[in-house]
């Protein structure tokens, strides 16, 4: 069955460096989504990515943040100067279409120092 | 914009029936999912119902879903020591490009 998944699995990295979160979506979906959730709280919405460009972001998606499709398989998020704060788990998803549900990788733990 | 809320935390024996409720604010919504995440692991999909459904159930899991009063629910039977985990209600907005607002998380204590 096609999953999504994604690289690393855990990243640890110090404060203010730079980190590219990697994902692998479902290979015939059009539509890409990030997610987190901070450590106890809930998994909130980042960004939704169509047709090479942004769709809906959220407040949360600064610009410290950016997301790209480099090739046909990966979409990244990248964050540019990473702050305490960032340390969560990033989830990616994709969907088919918007009328499709949409399917999450495993996630990212992200480590802040 | 859309707000779903589930309670914090249920205890149940093994063996006996596990119920998680979840009520959220966007009567239009399409897609309403259950995930499942066991410690310090990812998000795994259990189900899901479409809006146009009342019931839905796989295996040991039934979702019921009472449109009126924005209400979804997730029955696990024969509840196992290894269903222990927090369970997220999850519904995808109706505008913009669908993204998903998660609630809080039940989570679930299997007595065994």
């Amino acid at each position: 069955e096609p999953e999504v998944t994604q690289t690393p699995s855990h990243q640890v990295t110090q404060m203010g460096q730079e980190v590219i979160l990697r994902c692998v979506p479902i290979s015939n979906h059009l539509y890409f989504y990030w997610y987190r959730q901070i450590l106890g709280q809930k998994v909130e919405f980042l960004v939704s990515f169509y047709n090479n460009e942004i769709s809906e972001k959220s407040e949360i998606f600064d610009d410290q943040f950016s997301v790209e499709r480099p090739d046909g398989s990966n979409f990244t998020l990248k964050i540019r100067s990473t702050k305490l704060e960032d340390s969560a788990m990033y989830f990616c998803a994709s969907s088919e279409s918007r009328m499709n549900e949409q399917f999450f990788g495993p996630g990212t733990r992200l480590t802040v120092l | 914009g859309e707000d779903v809320e589930q309670s914090l935390f249920l205890s149940v024996r093994e063996g006996d029936s596990s119920v998680i409720n979840c009520t959220y604010t966007d009567s239009s919504s399409t897609y309403l999912y259950w995930y499942k995440q066991e410690p310090g692991a990812g998000l795994q999909l259990l189900t899901y119902i479409f809006s146009n459904m009342d019931m839905k159930q796989d295996q040991r899991l039934t979702v019921l879903l009472n449109k009126k009063d924005k209400h979804l629910s997730l029955r696990i039977a024969d509840t196992q020591t290894g269903d222990s985990a927090i369970y997220f209600c999850a519904v995808e907005d109706s505008g913009g490009y669908q993204k998903v607002t998660f609630g809080i998380g039940t989570k679930l204590q299997v007595i065994p």
